[in-house]
C-alpha cells in the first residue's frame, strides 16, 4: 500500500466559503481519481485525472493532478451544504487503487 | 435501478457469533472488493476478487473470510465478531483493477 496523506482531515466551514483539499505522496500514479461519501452511502466517483497537470472542472468542484503525478487537489467554490461528506483520494498504484485517509467536510448553512 | 446490492443494510451480531454478509451486483463486473470503514475515516481494504482469485491484503485478519460462488455474489464472513469489528462493510465492483469503483450502500454491523 503507498503511502497517501490527505489533508485536511476535517474541515468546517460556513456556507459560500471557499475550500482546496490535498492529496500528497511520495509516489508517482498513473492515475488518480477523487470519490464523494455521503453519510450512510458508499463512495462515488467524481472524477479521474491522467495527465501530469491535467485540470477538470464539475461544476464548483476543479480537480488538478500535479505536473510530476504524486499530488492533486480538490478545490470547491462557493461551498454548499449539499457538499457535506467525506471526499476521498483514490491513486492508481499500477495495478489497483488505493483510498488516501479522507478529508471530512462539514458545511455549515 | 441499484447495480450494487447489500444485504441486510444493518446487521447486529453476538460478540464471538458468526454472522454473513451479503453482496450482489447486477454490472456483470470482475471484480469484487470488501471494505471496513469505521466512523470519519477512509474505507480499509479487506480483500478483492478478480473472477474467482481471491487476493487478501496482508493486514487483514484471518477472522475475514470472504466467498465468491459466483460473478454476481460475494459474501464476508466474520468467524469471531469481537467489539472493534463493529464498522459499516462496504461492498464495491469495478470492471477491472484499474476502472472506476460502484459502491453499495454498505451494511453497518454492530457487535453487542
Amino acid at each position: 500500500t503507498q503511502l497517501l496523506e490527505q489533508s485536511p482531515q476535517f474541515l468546517s466551514i460556513q456556507e459560500g466559503e471557499n475550500l482546496t483539499v490535498y492529496c500528497n505522496s511520495s509516489s508517482v500514479f498513473s492515475s488518480l481519481q477523487w470519490y464523494r461519501q455521503e453519510p450512510g452511502e458508499g463512495p462515488v466517483l467524481l472524477v479521474t485525472v491522467v495527465t501530469g497537470g491535467e485540470v477538470k472542472k464539475l461544476k464548483r468542484l476543479t480537480f488538478q493532478f500535479g505536473d510530476a503525478r504524486k499530488d492533486s487537489s480538490l478545490h470547491i467554490t462557493a461551498a454548499q451544504p449539499g457538499d457535506t461528506g467525506l471526499y476521498l483520494c483514490a491513486p492508481n498504484t499500477g495495478n489497483q487503487f488505493y483510498f488516501g485517509t479522507g478529508t471530512s467536510l462539514t458545511v455549515i448553512p | 435501478d441499484a447495480m450494487v446490492i447489500q444485504n441486510p443494510r444493518y446487521q447486529v451480531t453476538q460478540f464471538g457469533k458468526p454472522v454473513t454478509l451479503s453482496c450482489s451486483q447486477t454490472l456483470n463486473h470482475n471484480v469484487m472488493y470488501w471494505y471496513q470503514q469505521k466512523s470519519s475515516q477512509a474505507p480499509k481494504l479487506l480483500f478483492h476478487y478478480y473472477d474467482k482469485d481471491f487476493n487478501n491484503e496482508a493486514d487483514t485478519p484471518d477472522n475475514f473470510q470472504s466467498r465468491r460462488p459466483n460473478t454476481s455474489f460475494c459474501f464476508l464472513d466474520i468467524r469471531s465478531p469481537g467489539l472493534g469489528d463493529a464498522a459499516m462493510y462496504l461492498c464495491a465492483t469495478s470492471r477491472d483493477m484499474t476502472y472506476e469503483q460502484y459502491f453499495g450502500p454498505g451494511t453497518r454491523l454492530t457487535v453487542t
